[in-house]
């Protein structure tokens, strides 16, 4: 099955900690993205990456990092600079640059202790 | 910057009626995508349904379609033939250039019997 994974559905986080976040795709989409989302809010840009080995901020990008190193995989890292990182994280991919549609994973849900 | 509003909190349907969920966006584009997602409890953002901007027919999906008032920047959702499973909260979201998805702040649609 083609598709969006991400680990863990449940992630607590104590306070200092930097945790982690997976995302994995098979759809051999180009682009990839970080979205949070708050209570009763919409979604957020965190970080998005067009292609590997290069990603570009999103509208709140403090306190989290990326990286790209291969085309399935974009991994989120919450750093202990995030002040207020409880939230439900999704990641979606599209085909690639430009007006096309993002689909989305089944999300992680980060707790802090 | 691109903006996507929607009006409506909260919007009630009976089961087998129609309902209309509301959405305006602001745009100085003139190539660009705009989208209904769904999110059930579950929260996974699931797509509904996409219309291109050039396109001047309303997009349809079963029982979901679009009207796309491009002069206007609206863009609402009717879903015809409610189920309870349409319960969900609705998503309206616009994608340009820049490749990133902007989301208005949500519908929670119930479903009665």
């Amino acid at each position: 099955d083609g598709g969006i994974t991400q680990s863990p559905k449940y992630l607590f986080r104590k306070e200092g900690q930097n945790v982690t976040l997976s995302c994995e795709q098979n759809l051999n989409h180009d682009a990839m993205y970080w979205y949070r989302q708050d209570p009763g809010q919409g979604l957020r840009l965190i970080y998005y990456s067009q292609i590997v080995n290069d990603f570009q901020k999103g509208d709140i990008a403090e306190g989290y990092s990326v990286s790209r190193e291969k085309k399935e995989s974009f991994p989120l890292t919450v750093t202990s600079a995030q002040k207020n990182p409880t939230a439900f994280y999704l990641c979606a991919s599209s085909i690639g640059q430009g007006v096309t549609a993002q689909y989305f994973g089944p999300g992680t849900r980060l707790l802090v202790l | 910057a691109q903006t996507v509003t929607q009006s409506q909190p909260e919007m009630s349907v009976q089961e087998a009626e129609t309902v209309t969920l509301s959405c305006t966006y602001d745009t100085s584009e003139s190539d660009y995508y705009l989208f209904w997602y769904k999110q059930p409890p579950s929260r996974q953002m699931i797509l509904v349904i996409r219309q291109e901007a050039y396109k001047q027919q309303n997009a349809t999906e079963n029982r979901f379609s679009v009207n796309f008032q491009k002069a206007a920047k609206s863009f609402s959702l009717k879903i015809s033939d409610s189920q309870l499973g349409d319960a969900a909260m609705y998503f309206c979201a616009y994608t340009g250039t820049a490749s990133k998805l902007t989301f208005g702040t949500g519908t929670r649609l119930q479903v009665t019997l």
